[in-house]
């Protein structure tokens, strides 16, 4: 199962709104709406975002979104702030019980 | 509140067998629904993830890994163990655990364990 495909970085001013792109296959994001997105910090675990395509857990602020179409998922960043600047990883489940990441995407905030 | 924590060796040598433990409270595993996964990330690198437990003893494996992945679970001690034999400078990573939700998503996560392959 190969990695799901992301930009290595993505940046944004303080305030702006990015997109963070998640490619997949038909046998991944394509065919299931189980994409979930997460936000690592340097040196720290990562905190789930993004649950099933577009849902975000209580305590996750809402200028995190997500959508899906064919075999791309997305997470957008409005309104980017300092702390925003981290490593993003999308993952899919991939069916036969098993699930695949992306490739990580650095954000930083300029 | 559900916490997992991650412990086990920081260093072992090429061919050893690694074994890790994940410590969990906040939840049984005992009850219908509840999983937990492994997952892994060598330094500077993406996630992978590894194997999932569930409650009613079924065990999933990463295609790629699974003659070398064996997980276990001790409900008594609210803990999951994994083995990884013939351990390689390539699985030098951070080791995480993670309460897998709906068969779908990861949270939370433990802090992780770094755990480094030399001779």
């Amino acid at each position: 199962q190969s990695a799901l495909t992301q930009p290595a970085s993505v940046s944004g001013s303080l305030g702006q709104s990015i997109t963070i792109s998640c490619t997949g296959t038909s046998s991944d994001v394509g065919d299931y709406s189980y994409v979930s997105w997460y936000q690592q910090h340097a040196g720290k675990a990562p905190k789930l975002l993004i649950y099933d395509v577009s849902n975000r857990p209580s305590g996750v602020s809402d200028r995190f979104s997500g959508s899906k179409s064919g075999n791309t998922a997305s997470l957008t960043i409005s309104g980017l702030q300092a702390e925003d600047e981290a490593d993003y990883y999308c993952s899919s489940y991939t069916g036969s019980t098993t699930y695949v990441f992306g490739t990580g995407t650095k954000v930083t905030v300029l | 509140q559900v916490t997992l924590k991650e412990s086990g060796p920081a260093l072992v040598k090429p061919t050893q067998t690694l074994t890790l433990t994940c410590t969990f409270s906040g939840f049984s595993l005992s009850s219908s629904g509840m999983r937990v996964s492994w997952i892994r990330q060598p330094p500077g690198k993406a996630l992978e993830w590894l194997a999932r437990i569930d409650w009613d003893d079924d065990k999933f494996y990463s295609t790629s890994l699974k003659t070398r992945l064996t997980i276990s679970k001790d409900t008594s001690e609210n803990q999951v163990v994994l083995t990884m034999t013939n351990m390689d400078p390539v699985d030098t990573a951070t080791y995480y655990c993670a309460r897998t939700h709906l068969n779908r998503w990861f949270d939370p996560w433990g802090q992780g364990t770094l755990v480094t392959v030399s001779s």
